[in-house]
């Protein structure tokens, strides 16, 4: 059982946008930065989004963050097929000192 | 070119002992936290341990504490993480990321498996 909870299926056909949330509680999400990783099964996970809805260089303006209050969401917009990946949410959680996850949502291109 | 290579992973008996390395480079080492972030077969991230730059620092998921070890080697570009009374649930793969000002993960290795079973 994940700290933060996530879908854990999400899917999509190419073009449209794809929301993928993420609930926490006030002592992560509520008080911390939240970021976002994509892997590919079998390959290393890769930051996405940064301290909340930054984009690291390289990642496309078709994916943004958003927070508000105890929850966060990741969008994608203008869905590729290489977009298909398990995404995680993750912030830092102060009642439990260190870093929670949330369990992942794969992400379909049908 | 800026990389973390993980090593040391392997097969391990219930009860037994394993000790994964980190070797970074391309980059400052001793200026970055770092830690390690585990995986089991098919399921999703789990954060095991963090050190800051100087080892001033240490946190541990709570399920890990008292069996395992994490630290650091900044004359040699060293992560290291000391793993003891292993579990058949310590089954997975092992990260290591970089951290940025203790905000976000934006560096990770391929990882090292490591298999607990008799």
């Amino acid at each position: 059982q994940s700290v933060l909870t996530q879908p854990p299926s999400a899917s999509g056909t190419p073009g449209q946008r794809v929301t993928i949330s993420c609930s926490g509680s006030s002592s992560n999400i509520g008080t911390n930065i939240v970021n976002w990783y994509h892997q590919v099964p079998g390959t290393a996970p890769k930051l996405l989004i940064y301290n909340n809805n930054q984009r690291p260089s390289g990642v496309p303006d078709r994916f943004s963050g958003s927070k508000s209050g105890t929850s966060a969401s990741l969008a994608i917009s203008g869905l590729q097929s290489e977009d298909e990946a398990d995404y995680y949410c993750a912030a830092w959680d102060d009642s439990l000192n260190g870093w929670v996850f949330g369990g992942g949502t794969k992400l379909t291109v049908l | 070119e800026v990389q973390l290579v993980e090593s040391g992973g392997g097969l391990v008996k219930p009860g037994g002992s394993l000790r994964l390395s980190c070797a970074a480079s391309g980059f400052t080492f001793s200026t970055y936290a770092m830690s390690w972030v585990r995986q089991a077969p098919g399921k999703g991230l789990e954060w095991v341990s963090s050190i800051s730059s100087s080892s001033g620092y240490i946190y541990y998921v709570d399920s890990m504490k008292g069996r395992f070890t994490i630290s650091r080697d900044n004359a040699r570009d060293s992560l290291y993480l000391q793993m003891n009374s292993l579990r058949a649930e310590d089954t997975a793969i092992y990260y290591c990321a970089r951290e940025i000002r203790s905000r976000y993960f934006d560096l990770w290795g391929r990882g090292t498996l490591v298999t607990v079973s008799s």
